[in-house]
């Protein structure tokens, strides 16, 4: 089944310690993207990237990073920058970045990042 | 960046009523679209419009795509408990051709049975 994986479900972190979140896809699709979520805030938008080895920052970058090495995977980095990092985290992609019509994207099932 | 305003934030309603949420922007979109989001997992798409003044269903679910190409609509007819979740919409801006999707902050739907 195609899909998105992201990994791990959950994960905790220590203050000023660096982690990596893991977002594979089998859909064969061009663009993905990570997506930071916190209770009535909705869907903000932290890195995206159309290409390989291409990415562009989103609304809130700031403390995060990102690589895109693989068309299959866009593993996001929270770093000790990123003062209030305890949040819900998706990884999405679509065919394409939409041109003149967005293009439908498909989520994965997160990943929760708690502060120990 | 810019949000889109989706209203209401949340509800409470009975099972078997109908419910109705709304997207609205300043802007003008050219795709609108329709999530549902379950507890601790990724929103699923549910519909998606391309045309201004396009009516679409999925079941029980029906989206509209507003004629001034600044709202969209969903409705859902007599709910059940599995409706629960936040529901999201989503639009590409018409001025932003090659930009990330726009996302709505969700309406969070509770049926009581």
């Amino acid at each position: 089944d195609g899909g998105i994986t992201q990994s791990p479900k959950y994960l905790f972190r220590k203050e000023g310690q660096n982690v990596t979140l893991s977002c594979e896809q089998n859909l064969n699709h061009d663009a993905m993207y990570w997506y930071r979520q916190d209770p009535g805030q909705g869907l903000r938008l932290i890195y995206y990237s159309q290409i390989v080895n291409d990415f562009q920052k989103g609304d809130i970058a700031e403390g995060y990073s990102v690589s895109r090495e693989k068309k299959e995977s866009f593993p996001l980095t929270v770093t000790s920058a990123q003062k209030n990092p305890t949040a819900f985290y998706l990884c999405a992609s679509s065919t394409r970045l939409g041109d003149v019509l967005g293009q439908p994207q498909h989520f994965g099932d997160g990943t929760r990042l708690s502060i120990l | 960046g810019q949000q889109l305003n989706q209203s209401p934030q949340s509800m409470f309603i009975q099972e078997g009523e109908d419910v109705s949420m709304n997207c609205t922007s300043s802007s003008i979109f050219n795709t609108w679209l329709w999530y549902k989001q379950d507890p601790g997992e990724g929103p699923v798409l549910l519909i998606a419009l391309y045309k201004a003044g396009e009516l679409t269903s999925n079941g029980r679910l029906t989206a509209q795509f507003g004629i001034t190409r600044k709202d969209s609509f969903l409705n859902i007819s007599a709910s059940i408990p599995s409706d629960v979740g936040i529901y999201f919409c989503a639009g590409q801006q018409a001025s932003q051709a090659g930009t990330a999707l726009i996302f709505g902050k969700g309406t969070t739907l509770s049926v009581s049975s």
